[in-house]
């Protein structure tokens, strides 16, 4: 039962690689998201998913892409890195609706060089 | 649109004392409320969450909160921490019957001291 599970958990980029980050969940959920965390912000949201096929852009949207082929995968692409891109940066599941809970994988540090 | 202030960026507070992280939050709808933790190089888990009905909700961990409609509030209480309560905690809000997702506030890091 591995619940969200994000890769790599550390990457450094040089201005202007593109790279994929992966997030994974084994629970059916249909509500997938991606937050940055930055000190002093909380977490903010980049993109979200209702469900296969479906996505949606959160308060961050900018420099980067998702899609979502399948219920259980969700990545998360930068398709030119900026250092403004340095975070940590988390995947969540809902199973469905507002109300019910968010779980999040453990994080991937991204540093921007 | 939501916002979330957490009116405190640190608590440290001592062993066996009481705590309680603020939160307040703007919404020109109706939202849930939710109380996350985050302990150091981990991703962030459920506390406790305020739906509808009473207005006191219990958590895990001793934790519980209060929501509060009229001061548009949703404090987190503890009677007495323990070290391994230290960690950052995050309220966060979203709409209610949305499919739009969570609204973080920017996080208190509380720190036990023995």
């Amino acid at each position: 039962n591995a619940g969200v599970t994000q890769t790599p958990k550390f990457q450094v980029l040089k201005t202007g690689q593109s790279m994929t980050l992966q997030c994974a969940q084994d629970m059916n959920h249909e509500y997938m998201s991606w937050y940055r965390q930055d000190p002093g912000m909380g977490l903010r949201l980049i993109h979200y998913s209702v469900g296969a096929g479906i996505t949606d852009q959160g308060e961050v949207p900018n420099g980067y892409n998702v899609s979502r082929s399948t219920t259980e995968d969700f990545p998360l692409r930068l398709l030119s890195a900026a250092p403004s891109q340095t975070s940590v940066y988390f995947c969540a599941s809902t199973r469905d609706g507002a109300n019910t809970e968010a779980f999040f994988g453990q994080g991937t540090r991204l540093t921007v060089v | 649109a939501q916002s979330v202030t957490q009116l405190d960026s640190q608590v440290p507070v001592f062993e066996e004392a009481p705590v309680e992280l603020r939160c307040n939050y703007s919404s020109s709808v109706s939202v849930y409320l939710f109380w996350y933790v985050q302990y150091p190089n981990q991703g962030l888990q459920l506390l406790l969450k305020y739906l509808s009905g009473s207005t006191l909700v219990k958590g895990i961990n001793g934790f519980e909160a209060e929501f509060n409609k009229s001061q548009t509030s949703f404090h987190l209480r503890k009677p007495s921490v323990h070290i391994s309560d230290t960690a950052e905690y995050f309220c966060a809000v979203i709409p209610s019957g949305s499919a739009r997702q969570l609204t973080f506030g920017s996080g208190t890091q509380l720190t036990v001291l023995p």
